[in-house]
């Protein structure tokens, strides 16, 4: 049985702070790791899509981590702001196309 | 704009009613999902297409159906809704399967059934 884990479950976060959680993932049949930022009463959004063991991207004060050989995933996010307030998912592909997905990081900025 | 709608934000049924949810994307994308989250929960998957008429079951298909005539509307049919049914329903879709592609969500319908 795959199986994603987010860490925490949710998250309090002052403003202006920096804040990072963890997706697990699986570490035979990777495919590529999807993270998604999920905003009260909208719709999930795409953040990034990583295939690369090491890879880093950035989007804006937003960047993860990928490390495929020992299954995780780092989510960063640098100076809080209200708007980040959000929960975030990771999604792990598999070789067979697979989509399995974590319960998600509750991330709560506190003005 | 990219854009995945869904016929309600919020739905309340009563128990053995038959319930129909859609969604509408215009992307042109071949494959679309239906998901159900609850909480503490990841995303489940119900059931999925690649095409138009084709359809596959995800990981709790039961006491769900779906429906692809067209290319860009995908409907997911409780036959007789349940308690147990009552959850947040997700609609995506990507682009041509074989590929690491990101989805694309509606809002989301909000089904509670009593």
């Amino acid at each position: 049985i795959l199986n994603v884990e987010q860490s925490p479950q949710s998250l309090h976060v002052q403003e202006g702070d920096s804040t990072n959680f963890t997706c697990s993932f699986p570490s035979s049949n990777f495919y590529a790791l999807h993270w998604y930022r999920w905003e009260t009463a909208k719709s999930p959004e795409a953040l990034f899509v990583m295939t690369l063991n090491g890879d880093e991207k950035k989007k804006g004060r937003i960047s993860a981590t990928l490390n495929t050989k020992e299954g995780y995933s780092y989510l960063y996010i640098k100076g809080s702001q209200p708007e980040d307030s959000a929960t975030y998912l990771c999604a792990f592909l598999d070789s067979n196309y697979q989509l399995i997905w974590g319960a998600g990081t509750k991330l709560i900025i506190k003005p | 704009d990219v854009k995945v709608t869904q016929s309600s934000r919020y739905l309340v049924k009563r128990t053995g009613e038959k319930v129909f949810l859609e969604c509408v994307q215009d992307m042109d994308h071949e494959n679309m999902f239906w998901y159900r989250q609850d909480p503490g929960l990841g995303l489940r998957l119900i059931y999925f297409s690649y095409d138009v008429k084709m359809k596959e079951k995800g990981d709790i298909p039961e006491g769900y159906s779906v429906s692809r005539e067209k290319k860009e509307r995908f409907s997911l049919i409780l036959e007789s809704a349940s308690t147990n049914q009552t959850s947040m329903y997700l609609c995506a879709s990507s682009s041509i399967p074989g590929g690491p592609y990101e989805q694309y969500f509606g809002p989301g319908t909000r089904l509670t059934v009593t």
